[in-house]
């Protein structure tokens, strides 16, 4: 099983300030590593498939990238509706696995 | 426009069974693999399961195998997860969601909006 682990578990930042999110893989999940977002009371959200590829209406400020075991989400510059709970998740081994997720707050 | 709606969720007590349903729209169901994901309160999301196109090859994460079965009806649009001797651990909000797959988008999406599975005595 390839575990994700992501850091930090809390990312305090204000609006306008730049997010950098860890996703660390136990093995290599490379090129088959997305990205998530959740706000409370509403189901996640794709942002990001295979690494870097944004899905269908995710702004240009969320931005996927890495390799091998080693993979960053960077949300350029915050804005008020980004605030939420982000997760990695792996498709390239069964069983499919999720990172235990940052939570971007505001500071 | 792409839904998916949830049903089926509810109160049972240890032991018992209770079968989800998932209604599907806007999207060629049958060409599509689907899946199960779980989130159990204040939790993160862990994968429940995936059936692909045929409904012929299933996969289970080992927390259920055994005990929950998914499957899909083609004709009607609609996933099930049929879940027997629930255990308190089950108890979490269940997703729906449209994927995995080997074209893009590559991801689960997109998502119900979930079901509570509460397993209390």
């Amino acid at each position: 099983e390839i575990v994700l682990t992501q850091s930090p578990a809390t990312l305090s930042l204000s609006p306008g300030e730049r997010a950098t999110l860890s996703c660390r893989a136990s093995q290599s999940a490379s090129p088959y590593l997305a990205w998530y977002q959740q706000k409370p009371g509403q189901p996640p959200r794709l942002l990001i498939y295979d690494v870097s590829n944004r899905a269908t209406g995710i702004p240009a400020r969320f931005t996927g990238s890495g390799s091998g075991t080693d993979f960053t989400l960077t949300i350029s510059s915050l804005e008020p509706e980004d605030f939420a709970v982000y997760y990695c998740q792996q498709r390239g081994n069964w069983p499919l696995t999720f990172g235990g997720g940052t939570k971007v707050e505001i500071k | 426009e792409v839904q998916l709606l949830e049903s089926g969720g509810g109160l049972v007590q240890p032991g018992g069974s209770l079968r989800l349903s998932c209604a599907a729209s806007g999207f060629a169901f049958s060409n599509y693999a689907m899946s199960w994901v779980r989130q159990a309160p204040g939790k993160g999301l862990e994968w429940v399961s995936t059936i692909f196109i045929s409904g012929g090859t299933t996969k289970y994460a080992d927390s259920v195998k055994g005990r929950f079965s998914i499957s899909r009806d083609n004709s009607k649009n609609t996933l099930y997860l049929q879940m027997n001797s629930l255990r308190a651990e089950d108890t979490a909000v269940y997703y729906c969601a449209k994927g995995p797959d080997s074209s893009a988008p590559t991801g689960f999406d997109p998502w119900g909006q979930g079901t509570l599975v509460t397993v209390s005595s």
